[in-house]
């Protein structure tokens, strides 16, 4: 189980951090990816992250800007994006990792908009 | 990077139809590391097949993969109410994972 902080309105050139608390297993046996999804568009993964060494991997169109990070007290992850743009406005989604980079729990999604 | 297409963009059907959906990528997905997943509006994703033909945990028989190399099918044999919405196929065996642009199912 994967519940994920509320919706945003950001302006551009801020920063959002959405979180990802997880429920239901081992936080620290399996990755947790990021993917967003533009409004009508499809799917885009972010990166993910190893809850058990701090591993990053990151989508290179996004390399600079996003910063993944885990808090293994509390079972939560954080996705990080910073100078956010127009073209940023989606909904983002925290995937638990099953193995390789399958996807199989999904958060509910955060929707962040970007907006002057 | 692995790129995917699906055919077609859109599937009007009836319930009760059968549905087949079509993935394809430009290069060969290794150990047919390629997944299907279904969203309704205003829902994530839902895992529903992996490994190219393994129905994930609590999916319904009436759906089910196949393929390998760089050709992949979804087919629903028979179209229940709740099986209208957009289907993505993934491929998970290099990285970046990517994903197709979707298939939505409407109801004809």
């Amino acid at each position: 189980h994967l519940v994920q902080s509320g919706a945003e309105v950001k302006k551009p050139g801020a920063s959002v951090k959405v979180s990802c608390k997880a429920s239901g297993y081992i936080f620290t046996s399996y990755g947790l990816s990021w993917v967003r999804q533009a409004p009508g568009q499809g799917l885009e993964w972010m990166g993910w992250i190893s809850p058990y060494n701090g591993d990053t991997k990151y989508a290179q169109i996004l390399q600079g800007r996003v910063t993944l990070t885990a808090d293994t007290s509390t079972s939560t992850a954080y996705m990080e994006l910073r100078n956010l743009r127009s073209d940023d406005t989606a909904v983002f989604y925290c995937a638990r990792i099953m193995g390789a980079l399958l996807l199989d729990y999904w958060g509910q999604g955060t929707l962040v908009t970007v907006s002057s | 990077e692995i790129v995917l297409t699906q055919s077609p963009g859109t599937l009007s059907l009836s319930p009760g139809e059968r549905a087949t959906l079509s993935c394809r990528a430009t290069q060969n997905i290794r150990n047919s590391f390629l997944a299907w997943y279904q969203q309704k509006a205003g829902q994530p994703p839902r895992l529903l097949i992996y490994g190219a033909s393994k129905r994930a945990t609590g999916i319904p028989d009436r759906f089910s993969g196949s393929g390998s190399g760089a050709d992949f099918t979804l087919t629903i044999t028979r179209l229940e109410p709740e099986d209208f919405a957009v289907y993505y196929c993934q491929q998970y065996a290099t990285s970046p994972p990517t994903f197709g642009p979707g298939t939505k199912v409407e109801i004809k």
